[in-house]
């Protein structure tokens, strides 16, 4: 069974770059058929795509949030990573981690089929 | 790229069905074949109930259907359960993911 774990901070100041890490258990991490992923949700508002990674370290960034969105893998460790700069109050979510399973790697494919439980991020001073 | 557009609200009575629809463009749901749909309750992960517009992942139970016409998806959930309470979303592709802004159904 394929389980992933957001870790990190819970409260980061504005202005500041808020990190998380998923660490995934189960499964092929490295295999070329899964984009990792991550989400957020805003309390009380719909979901948002930041970005994945492929096990190559390629990108995909939310075109909204590219500027400030860096996506990391180690595939040694089975963890991906998350990196948001200059955070502001807006960027108060719930974030989470995800499992994009595709078709041969093709990312127009896919849907989100294993995710993380959540992590709560508050920007606040 | 715009969210895709969900009612924000739907109810129905148990045993009832009810129809949730996800209206995007060409270049999202119009274009493709994969759309997917996420059951989320309270303080929980979304779990995806249906992808490819119309495929149940296993242990999803059949009273779940995807269809797809046009620019427009829809969910439908047969012999509505009190468990069916929750927040649904959709999500296709459209050079990046999308998502609709979910809708809430009540189980009356």
């Amino acid at each position: 069974q394929v389980q992933l774990q957001e870790s990190g901070p819970g409260l980061v100041k504005p202005s500041q770059t808020l990190s998380l890490t998923c660490t995934v258990s189960g499964g092929s991490f490295s295999s070329g058929d899964y984009y990792w992923s991550w989400i957020r949700q805003p309390p009380g508002k719909g979901l948002e795509w930041i970005g994945y990674i492929y096990h190559s370290g390629r990108t995909y960034y939310n075109p909204s949030l590219k500027s400030r969105v860096t996506i990391s893998i180690d595939t040694s460790k089975n963890q991906f990573s998350l990196r948001l700069s200059s955070v502001t109050a807006a960027d108060t979510a719930v974030y989470y981690c995800a499992r994009l399973l595709t078709i041969f790697g093709v990312v127009s494919m896919g849907e989100f089929d294993y995710w993380g439980q959540g992590t709560l991020v508050t920007v606040s001073s | 790229q715009s969210a895709l557009t969900q009612p924000p609200s739907a109810s129905g009575s148990p045993g009832q069905s009810v129809t949730f629809s996800c209206t995007g463009t060409s270049s999202d749901i119009g274009g493709n074949n994969y759309v997917s749909w996420y059951q989320q309750h309270p303080g929980k992960a979304p779990k995806l109930m249906i992808y490819e517009v119309s495929k149940r992942p296993s242990g999803v139970p059949d009273r779940f259907s995807g269809s797809k016409s046009g620019n427009t998806a829809s969910l439908t959930v047969s012999g509505l359960q009190a468990e069916d309470e929750a927040d649904y979303y959709c999500s296709s592709y459209a050079g990046a993911r999308v998502f609709g802004g979910g809708t809430k159904l009540t189980v009356l």
